[in-house]
Order: structure tokens, then sequence, then C-alpha cells
């Protein structure tokens, strides 16, 4: 299996531009959560799915974000409009609905000027 | 919600030395308890977790030991090698595993 799958691996972009990060779960795997790692404030829980469903968004900062999980292989995490303060490294992660371990992408490096 | 503090936020030591790490949570309905290594540039990895039924658990060098009365639970390292330098994170959850709150990290050193 190829774990799961980030996309882009880099993104830099102006401000107040459109962000859209991609996600690939690995294949069986019924939940899927996404992160944001800073210096300033770690790791955090933005959103997580089940099913394709969201469950808690309580992690997600504003309504600048947003995420979406149209099918069991792919989800998006979409920042419009994007700001400075956004620039960090994005986590995806998923897991089967029988097991606790969370299995992370390769993240996102995102850069907002 | 949940609370997880984490110490040392640094610890350096000599190859073959014993590294401990310490955290304490809030929730005491908290009971699934992973620890991740994330070396620099790389995503999270779970080394071990441990479930609030259980002590104590080990897995070659690495043992995981947790006081639910107290609420904390910590990570000892055995025989470091340099490869064992990284950043480590400890978090806490419900009972599902889903609502992971981290530890703010500890940088590892291994000298050689």
């Amino acid at each position: 299996d190829a774990g799961v799958i980030q996309s882009p691996r880099h993104e830099v972009t102006e401000m107040g531009q459109e962000v859209t990060l991609r996600c690939k779960p690995i294949s069986g795997h019924d939940y899927l959560f996404w992160y944001r790692q800073t210096m300033m404030r770690g790791l955090e829980l933005l959103i997580y799915f089940n099913n394709n469903v969201p469950i808690d968004d309580s992690g997600m900062p504003e309504d600048r974000f947003s995420a979406k999980m149209p099918n069991a292989s792919f989800s998006t995490l979409k920042i419009q409009p994007s700001e400075p303060r956004d620039s960090a490294v994005y986590f995806c992660a998923s897991r089967t609905w029988q097991g606790e371990t969370q299995y992370f992408g390769p993240g996102t490096r995102l850069l907002v000027l | 919600g949940e609370n997880v503090e984490q110490h040392p936020s640094t610890l350096s030591v000599q190859e073959g030395d014993s590294a401990v790490i310490k955290c304490t949570y809030s929730d005491s309905a908290s009971n699934y308890f992973p620890w991740y290594k994330q070396e620099l540039g790389k995503r999270p990895q779970l080394i071990i977790d441990i479930r609030s039924n259980v002590g104590e658990k080990k897995d070659q060098r690495i043992a995981v030991t947790l006081n639910k009365t107290a609420k904390h639970f910590s990570l000892h390292i055995t025989e470091t090698q340099p490869e064992d330098s990284a950043v480590y994170f400890c978090a806490a959850s419900d009972n599902a595993g889903n609502m992971l709150t981290f530890g703010g990290g500890t940088r590892l050193m291994v000298k050689p």
C-alpha cells in the first residue's frame, strides 16, 4: 500500500489566493483526519470524517477554511482567502474503523506570502 | 476540552543512556494514549500506544507507563541510539481514538 498520499507537497502562494490541499487515504480506511502543525500551536486536529461524512470540525479555525470528502478515496482542504498566518504544514491521516492508529501522510508545506 | 502538557521540551542524552518523556492530561474520560515520533521534515509515526486498562506496555527498547489516577503517562527509551534523535509527541483521546489532542513535543537529541 502506498500509504496516505497528499498533494501538493509544497505550496507557495500570495495572500488572498485560494489554496486547495488534497489527500488520498489508505484504501479501506474509514476515517480521515486533517491536522495543522505550526511551531506556535503544535499539532492541531482541524476536522475529521467517518465514511465521507464530517463528524467534528470544531478545530477549523474560521470560515475561510473548508473541507470536503466527496468519496472514500479523496478529500480536500480549502483556504479562501489565504493569509500569512495560515502558513503551516498540513497533514492528512487515516485509520480503519477497528483500529486506533492514525497513519499520517507526508504533509503539505504551505507558505502564504 | 482535553489539554495535554509534555515535558521536557528538549532532552539531550548520551548514546546508551535512557530517556524519559512525561505527559499529563486533563480529561479523565481519555483512555487512549499514543506516542508519535517525528523526524525532521517527515510525518509523525506511531511508535507505541497504551489504553487506560493497561498500566505499562513494552516494545523492545521502548516502554510506556500510565497512571490513570494521577492522569500522567511517560515514554521510556532505553539504550538510546543516534537514530532515536527526533521530536516525540504524546497524545490523548476519547474511547474512539479520534479526537487526538497532542502535547507540545519533546526534541530528543542523542549524542554519539
